[in-house]
Formats: structure tokens, sequence, C-alpha cells
């Protein structure tokens, strides 16, 4: 069974706080993309890497940088949140090549006050 | 860049009924993949259907199915005999053909409610 795995379901931070968000899958896709989930705006890409230590600009990267030394975990880094990161993060993974379709962790709600 | 629309922020259906969920999307590229995917209430969000754009016969799911109209760029799904767990939110997803990074872009979403 394929599995994307989320390191926390909800997390609450502080303003200014470094903010670490972990993703790994056990299924050896190349592709991994971190999403940002708003009510309205549906899903919108911020980072996603095809390889290891190759990572890519989404639509919405400002405030964010990804890091990802393993093949199977990708990770979100909010170097200093603000509160409008308040958001929903979903993390997906993928084959490389094809219309492969892209397999979804849980979720992390987090809240920055 | 493509941008895809999901007129309907909410649907309801009675059990049983059937309920179709609007999707349209712009793009210039003749090349590319549609998807529907599924996030249930604090469940991980889920591949329903998806449609190749060079495929002229709409795809087919069980009870799902979908209205492709390429030269009106629409993509609606159809939900027959709705069940109690098909309430969740919807998302219409587009995929260029020329994208080798498998990047989708999303709709707004529609979440769809299910009436007993």
């Amino acid at each position: 069974d394929v599995k994307v795995t989320q390191s926390s379901r909800y997390l609450v931070k502080r303003t200014g706080e470094k903010v670490f968000l972990e993703c790994v899958q056990d299924m050896d896709h190349e592709n991994m993309f971190w999403y940002r989930q708003d009510p309205g705006l549906g899903l919108r890409l911020i980072y996603f890497s095809y390889d290891v230590k190759m990572k890519e600009k989404g639509d919405i990267p400002e405030g964010y940088s990804v890091s990802r030394e393993k093949k199977e975990r990708f990770s979100l880094i909010l170097e200093s949140a603000s509160t409008n990161q308040t958001s929903m993060y979903l993390c997906a993974s993928s084959q490389w090549r094809g219309y492969n379709e892209q397999f979804f962790g849980p979720g992390t709600r987090l809240t920055v006050l | 860049a493509q941008t895809v629309t999901q007129s309907q922020p909410e649907m309801s259906v009675q059990e049983a009924e059937t309920v179709t969920l609007s999707c349209t999307y712009d793009t210039s590229e003749s090349d590319y993949y549609l998807f529907w995917y599924k996030q249930p209430p604090s469940r991980q969000m889920i591949l329903v259907i998806r449609q190749e754009a060079y495929k002229q016969q709409n795809a087919t799911e069980n009870r799902f199915s979908v209205n492709f109209q390429k030269a009106a760029k629409s993509f609606s799904l159809k939900i027959s005999d709705s069940q109690l767990g098909d309430a969740a939110m919807y998302f219409c997803a587009y995929r260029s053909g020329n994208n080798a990074g498998n990047m989708l872009t999303f709709g707004g979403g529609t979440r769809l409610m299910v009436k007993p």
C-alpha cells in the first residue's frame, strides 16, 4: 500500500520561529511536491523536487525553502514564520514520467500566532 | 499559464441521486491531462478519475464519469447513485503534456455534501 506521511497533523508556532515540515514517501518516487491549501484557492504549488538535492520553485515560493537530502524525504522550511503562512500544507509524490497520479500525505495544519 | 476554475464552491445531493461538478480550464496547449481528486474530511486526497486530452472517449470509473468538452475547455465530473461516503472536497486539476515534472494546477475546489 502506497504511503506518504507527514511529520505532524497539527502544529502551532509563533511569529518569527523557524518551522520544519517533513514528508516521507515509501514508493521510491522521483518527484515530490509541497502544496499550500487555502479555502477557495485550492492547492498552490510551493516547491517541487525531481531528484535528490534538486528543487524547482512553484507558484508561491516566497517565504519558504526546501531540502531533499534523501530520495524518500522532502522537507519544507519556513525560515521565519509569519501569520499569513497559517494554512494547510500538503506533501505529494509521483513517478517522474507520464501522467502518473500524485499520492498525497494527510496534511499538516499549521497555525502561526 | 494555465488556470483551472471550479465555479461551484458548494454542492449538495440527495443520497442515491446524481450530481455534476463543473470545471473549466484555460490553456493554449493541445496535449494535456485532466484529473479529479477527492479529499474526504480529515483524510488524504485520492485520485478519482483522469482524462487524456487526446482521447475523445469520456473516462469512467464505476459511479464516476466525466464529460470532457475539449473545444469548450470543460471537464465536469458526474457522480451517479451518490453515497454518504462521496461527501468530500473535490478538486479538478490540469497537467501539461509537456510537463516532465508532473506538476499539477488545481482549481479552487467544490465541497460536496450528501444528504441521507
